[in-house]
């Protein structure tokens, strides 16, 4: 069953602590992105990933770290100096064609709660 | 910079009405406009999308159009059903940026 897996689905964090996010795709996507989602607004784009080794930082990347060192996986860590981490992150990954562009497909999320 | 407004924010409608939200682009080279439906608690769902060589595209109850011109386009739901109820979000993309600039959603109530 192909698809993007995204875990924890709930995850909290204390003060001053990094925490990973996993995301894992078996679709054969070549780009990867991570979005920010706050209640009552959009989705900002925190990371993407066109190929295996090499990512871009997108609207919001300050308290953030990527890494893309094979193709089904793109692990976001929230750091310490992410100074409001609350929020529901959500993965997505879409098809590499060159010149064209398709929908993004999602993972289910994980909801992100510093206590 | 880049810029996609959605309006309404909400939207309520008696089903069996038809529901329309507008997508208002900045960047004249976006050329791919997609719109996901997202249920409470769950992912964003990509429901149809539209390219730039085309004004009009329809899938069963939901259709897009696309006024390049006026740089804006439109998701329409007819005979609307409660399932219908969740948040809708439109998007923009340009060949090349592998990037979404999405709006900021509009909440639909249908009432049943």
């Amino acid at each position: 069953d192909g698809g993007i897996t995204q875990s924890p689905k709930y995850l909290f964090r204390k003060e001053g602590q990094n925490v990973t996010l996993s995301c894992e795709q078996n679709l054969n996507h070549d780009a990867m992105y991570w979005y920010r989602q706050d209640p009552g607004q959009g989705l900002r784009l925190i990371y993407y990933s066109q190929i295996v080794n090499d990512f871009q930082k997108g609207d919001i990347a300050e308290g953030y770290s990527v890494s893309r060192e094979k193709k089904e996986s793109f692990p976001l860590t929230v750091t310490s100096a992410q100074k409001n981490p609350t929020a529901f992150y959500l993965c997505a990954s879409s098809p590499y064609t060159g010149t064209s562009l398709y929908g993004y497909t999602f993972g289910s999320g994980t909801r992100l709660t510093v206590v | 910079g880049e810029n996609v407004e959605q309006h309404p924010s909400t939207l309520s409608v008696q089903e069996g009405d038809s529901a329309v939200i507008k997508c208002t682009y900045s960047d004249s080279a976006s050329n791919y406009f997609p719109w996901y439906k997202q249920e409470l608690g769950k992912r964003p769902q990509l429901i149809i999308d539209i390219r730039s060589n085309v004004g009009e595209k329809k899938d069963q109850r939901i259709a897009v159009t696309l006024n390049k011109t006026a740089k804006h386009f439109s998701l329409h739901i007819t005979e609307t059903q409660p399932e219908d109820s969740a948040v809708y979000f439109c998007a923009a993309s340009t060949s090349g940026t592998y990037k979404y600039i999405f709006g900021t959603g509009t909440r639909l109530k249908v009432l049943a």
